[in-house]
């Protein structure tokens, strides 16, 4: 089955500590992925996609098949990067996504 | 703040009753999609429709309708039917996807449903 996974609801860090936030997939086949973040009051929005191998607001993500996985990186965090954060993959040719339960990150300063 | 809209904001309703939720968009995208948000669960896909007059369930379709009449608009009926209605619920938009491309879904602002 498809599935993606985000083992941690919450990842809490002092701003410029490094961030890591997991996903991990299971997909039959060459996976597509992403990563949307939702700020407070704001929409939920693309924050990136792995195949642009782009770097958003300091953010990078790299698709690892070996271990399924496409963990969000930033080496510096800061209070704006307090958010929801959604890793997903694209599921058969319907532009379908299918989304992790999210990781809240909190940045304090 | 336009693209997408969904009306209305908050919504509430007796149990028993259906309600319909809005959702309009002017970026002449083919394809539209209702997702419902749940604390610890992510988004779930209920409905999508990739062109008018056409749509498929999606994964939790069980207690909802929809109809895709016209491009800018794809409202969501929960029905009574729908055991457990109250949730946040999402509507994207995107164009149709090609064979080695992915179409960007933007989102609306969401409608909060409470059941009373």
């Amino acid at each position: 089955a498809q599935r993606v996974t985000q083992p941690e609801k919450l990842l809490s860090v002092f701003k410029g500590a490094p961030v890591e936030l997991k996903c991990n997939y299971s997909y039959s086949g060459s996976p597509e992925l992403f990563w949307y973040v939702q700020y407070s009051r704001q929409r939920l929005q693309l924050l990136l996609r792995h195949i642009s191998r782009e770097s958003i607001k300091g953010f990078t993500a790299d698709l690892n098949k070996g271990e399924t996985s496409f963990h969000l990186k930033k080496p510096f965090a800061q209070e704006e990067d307090s958010a929801m954060y959604y890793c997903a993959l694209i599921s058969g040719g319907y532009n379908k996504l299918i989304f992790g339960a999210g990781t809240r990150l909190a940045v304090h300063p | 703040d336009g693209g997408i809209t969904q009306s209305p904001k908050y919504l509430f309703r007796k149990e028993g009753q259906n309600v319909t939720l809005s959702c309009e968009q002017n970026l002449n995208h083919d394809a539209m999609y209702w997702y419902r948000q749940d604390p610890g669960q992510g988004l779930r896909l209920i409905y999508y429709s990739q062109i008018v007059n056409d749509f498929q369930k999606g994964d939790i379709a069980e207690g909802y309708s929809v109809s895709r009449e016209k491009k800018e608009s794809f409202p969501l009926t929960v029905t009574s039917a729908q055991k457990n209605p109250t949730a946040f619920y999402l509507c994207a938009s995107s164009g149709t996807r090609g064979p080695n491309s992915y179409n960007e879904q933007f989102f609306g602002p969401g409608t909060r449903l409470t059941v009373l």
